[in-house]
């Protein structure tokens, strides 16, 4: 158990358009999910911290009105890249941590979404 | 400040010959100590949780450990396939956010 999915896996698109990327617990429920992003041959940088049917908690230099979070369900969180730029082309990467039964403090990541802004 | 430092930053092996992986962590108050191993294009997958000094835990060719202050993954006579970065990360206590090394490139040559 402990699948996280995320769709789609890879997006192109033109500069000023918005991009809904959607993170799914397929086997577990989970209250919190979380948004990184990863550039080549570096470690995952922490965006946001997702809780389901509250507002996310965004970390420091984080654009709330560009990476907009919406956790609306117990398996499901998405985030959108409102007006994109190629500077935010990135590997973006979702976790999840079970609500409850199991271990509740490890986060189960999702496959990655590869993000290109032409 | 939270802080967690792997070492090497890059390895290469030849199959068959063990090695260790080093994690050092200060934070404020442990709660567990987590170690992923990612493939280029992927997301990270889970390898092991530890909590406590003392604790091991143990998946086929691997083993992790746990210090006050560090976290060793043991690779026993590596195969190709294990190939990959492998990424430790420590949850403070009280924690929300896991706060994540940089990370240990892993060549295993045939």
């Amino acid at each position: 158990g402990a699948v996280v999915s995320q769709h789609p896996s890879r997006v192109i698109c033109k500069s000023g358009t918005s991009v809904k990327i959607e993170c799914r617990s397929l086997d577990f429920q989970a209250t919190t999910m979380f948004w990184y992003r990863q550039f080549p041959k570096q470690s995952l940088m922490l965006m946001a911290t997702s809780n389901e049917g509250s507002k996310a908690t965004y970390e420091q230099g984080v654009e709330k009105d560009k990476f907009l979070i919406n956790h609306a369900s117990l398996t499901l969180s998405t985030l959108t890249v409102t007006s994109a730029h190629p500077e935010d082309s990135s590997f973006y990467i979702c976790s999840a941590r079970r609500s409850s039964g199991g271990n509740t403090d490890t986060q189960y990541f999702g496959p990655g979404t590869r993000l290109t802004v032409l | 400040e939270d802080q967690v430092t792997q070492s090497p930053e890059a390895l290469r092996l030849q199959e068959g010959e063990s090695s260790s992986l080093n994690c050092s962590y200060t934070v404020s108050g442990l709660r567990g100590l987590f170690w992923y191993r990612q493939d280029p294009g992927k997301g990270p997958e889970f390898l092991f949780t530890l909590y406590s000094a003392g604790e091991e835990k143990e998946k086929e060719r691997l083993k992790a450990t746990l210090t006050k202050k560090e976290s060793f993954l043991h690779i026993t006579a590596p195969k190709p396939e294990d190939s990959a970065t492998y990424l430790c990360a420590a949850a403070p206590s009280g924690f929300q956010k896991l706060v994540f090394g940089t990370g240990t490139r892993l060549l295993v040559s045939p």
